[in-house]
């Protein structure tokens, strides 16, 4: 199994400043990495695939990096809409997710 | 623009067995351009992949519920479904739906809206 670790667990941020979310794989995942936004009572929505790929309806101010086991996702300016829990999923192998982050107002 | 819903019970008694479909609308389970998987996320917590199908009926599962899970297809409603046996309250999770796209293993877009399942007598 591969284990994907996000830090930090909960980031204070305030609007219009820059927010940096860390994933870690225990094994390479080449990059076969994707990040997904989840609001309070929705489901997940697919952000990034690839490491740095954004799908369709985000806007340029997200962005994924990295390859093999370090991962990143910049979020250059926060608006009020982004606060939430992000989560990275690895697909080189079978599926497996961090543990996520909370985006929160500070 | 493809959509997916999933239904079953909301409520499961211990060592029963959880049933779950998913229904499409706007697209084909049939197409060979993609995998469908399930996915659980226990109140609170983080996501888990559960398992996914192709529309032939080959299966891929998490190997920790292997044991435990069967994923079927049903061509001629463009529905998939999931079965978990022997649930406890463990398995208390909302449950979701998704596509996969690139093969058995990748990302999942779009999502069901998800389906609360509560494991209780």
């Amino acid at each position: 199994e591969i284990v994907m670790t996000q830090s930090p667990a909960t980031l204070s941020v305030s609007p219009g400043e820059r927010a940096t979310l860390s994933c870690r794989a225990s094994q390479s995942v080449s990059s076969n990495l994707a990040w997904y936004q989840q609001k309070p009572g929705q489901a997940p929505r697919l952000l990034i695939y690839g490491a740095s790929t954004r799908a369709t309806g985000f806007p340029a101010r997200f962005s994924g990096s990295g390859s093999g086991t370090d991962f990143t996702l910049t979020i250059s300016s926060l608006q009020s809409e982004d606060f939430a829990v992000y989560y990275c999923q690895q697909y080189n192998n079978w599926p497996s997710f961090g543990g996520g982050t909370k985006v929160e107002i500070k | 623009q493809l959509q997916l819903q999933e239904s079953g019970p909301g409520l499961v008694k211990p060592s029963e067995t959880l049933s779950l479909t998913c229904t499409l609308s706007g697209g084909s389970i049939s197409s060979s351009s993609y995998y469908w998987g399930w996915i659980r996320q226990p109140p609170g917590k983080g996501l888990e992949w559960i398992g996914t199908v192709y529309y032939t009926g080959d299966i891929y599962c998490n190997p920790s519920l292997k044991s435990r899970v069967t994923i079927s297809v049903d061509t001629s409603k463009d529905q998939f479904s999931l079965e978990l046996t022997s649930v406890t309250a463990a398995d208390t999770a909302v449950y979701y739906c998704a596509r996969t796209e690139s093969g058995r293993y990748s990302w999942f877009d779009p999502w069901g809206q998800g389906t609360l399942v509560t494991v209780s007598s």
